[in-house]
């Protein structure tokens, strides 16, 4: 059985950091290219990141570049996520997923599976 | 302001058919195909249809999708109260670089 279970969210102030982390299991990881989405409360999806099956590949939402880092480890099988220079507007529920390709940025793939979502609040 | 378009909202009454549309643009929509997501209430969000019209193993055939230039539509057929849920769609954008969903649209089996 796949799973992914989020982890490293919390509250934190704006400016601040933070690292989320996603352990995977039930399934070949390092086979497949991951993404982080996540959902403002109350309102959509909105993806953030993706990264490629050996990390080679890696994309970025405009609203986060320059300030979140996506990273893998495929020993591990986790994903992370570096948030930095966090603001308000990124306060939202993270949610780690799964790519059916190894590649982030196949227009044909899907994301099959998803984590069940870490918090992260950004308030002073 | 989401790159695809759908209505916020949709309703029925079961046993109704409902249709939720996402219109997207050449660089996304029109190039790539369209992966829907179904989001009960408080849970993650569920591959639905995947490459416009598939579905992927599990998902009653009472869900159908499909693709025009650059709209898509998520067909519900028999609609049921468990299907009270937010649906999305999501494509790739050539254009952006990035994956682009819709703002969602709220079902609701009256």
């Amino acid at each position: 059985e796949v799973q992914l279970v989020e982890s490293g969210g919390g509250l934190v102030q704006p400016g601040r950091s933070l690292r989320l982390s996603c352990a995977a299991s039930g399934f070949t990881f390092e086979d497949h290219a991951m993404h982080w989405v996540r959902q403002a409360p109350g309102r959509g999806l909105e993806w953030v990141s993706g990264i490629s099956w050996n990390s080679d590949n890696i994309g970025y939402a405009d609203s986060v570049k320059g300030r979140f880092t996506i990273s893998r480890d495929n020993t591990k099988k986790s994903l992370y996520l570096q948030m930095n220079s966090l603001r308000a507007e990124d306060t939202a529920l993270y949610y780690c997923a799964k790519d059916t390709g190894s590649g982030y940025s196949y227009g044909f793939n899907r994301f099959d599976y998803w984590g069940q979502g870490t918090l992260v609040t950004v308030s002073s | 302001q989401s790159v695809l378009t759908q209505p916020p909202s949709a309703s029925g009454t079961p046993g109704q058919r409902v249709t939720i549309s996402c219109s997207g643009s050449i660089s996304n929509i029109g190039s790539n195909t369209v992966n829907w997501y179904q989001q009960l209430p408080g849970t993650a969000p569920k591959l639905l249809i995947y490459s416009s019209i598939q579905r992927p193993s599990g998902v009653p055939d009472r869900f159908s999708g499909s693709k025009s230039g650059t709209s898509a539509s998520l067909v519900i057929s028999g609609l049921q109260s468990e299907d009270e849920a937010d649906y999305y769609c999501a494509a790739w954008d050539d254009s952006l670089n990035a994956w682009v969903f819709g703002g969602g649209t709220k079902l609701t089996v009256l």
